[in-house]
């Protein structure tokens, strides 16, 4: 079964600083990866997904994750924080040829000015 | 529709009541899915729905849970005698048939059971 697991229910990151939020994964087969960022109030926007191809995937507003098979991880970094990135984001997996996302548990970014 | 589209966007009702909630999904996306988030509980997979195959119930929490497609478009969840417990958000989502793009969420639903 798959699981995914982010380390870190809450990271505060000063204006400016590096953004890194892990996730870790658990698959029988190769995965789809994705991350998505939910503002408040809002649906979850899909900020980027590794599916086949190139490892290091960029996505919008300057995030980008890096899929690592030999660490089962898929971390997404942003080199320089902005007020406008504090939200909360989920990585998700799925199995190949399957649909159903598995969600983490949800990262709380806040960004101190 | 440009989105997927949920209504209501709040509701607030009494234990024991019955609620629907719906939502219209993003024309020609055969995928459809329902989850619901509590407050610090991430987002649980409650059921899907792909096309015309059976859908996948696994993640509904009980019989009082139900959904349906119907047309293959606009999807209902029902949840019957409304507990404490319910109160949450409940979010649907639509893909594609392969599903790699990921999914478009609508705004979800917030459900208060009082």
């Amino acid at each position: 079964a798959q699981s995914v697991t982010q380390l870190g229910s809450h990271v505060s990151v000063s204006e400016g600083a590096l953004v890194l939020l892990r996730c870790n994964y658990s698959s029988s087969v190769p995965p789809y990866l994705f991350w998505y960022v939910q503002y408040p109030n809002q649906g979850l926007q899909l900020l980027l997904k590794y599916t086949t191809g190139a490892t290091l995937v960029k996505g919008i507003n300057g995030f980008e994750a890096e899929f690592k098979k030999s660490e089962t991880s898929f971390h997404l970094t942003k080199p320089s924080a902005h007020m406008s990135d504090a939200a909360e984001y989920f990585c998700a997996v799925s199995e190949t040829g399957a649909q159903k996302l598995v969600f983490g548990q949800g990262t709380r970014l806040t960004i101190n000015p | 529709g440009a989105g997927v589209s949920q209504s209501p966007s709040n509701k607030v009702t009494e234990k024991g009541k019955d609620v629907e909630l719906r939502c219209d999904p993003i024309s020609g996306h055969t995928a459809l899915y329902w989850y619901r988030q509590s407050l610090g509980q991430g987002l649980e997979f409650l059921i899907y729905f792909q096309g015309n195959s059976a859908p996948d119930k696994s993640g509904l929490p009980s019989d009082r849970f139900s959904a349906e497609r119907t047309g293959g478009s606009v999807s209902t969840l029902t949840i019957q005698r409304t507990q404490q417990e319910d109160s949450a958000v409940y979010l649907c989502a639509s893909s594609t048939r392969q599903g790699t793009n990921g999914y478009t969420f609508g705004s979800g639903t917030r459900l208060t059971v009082v």
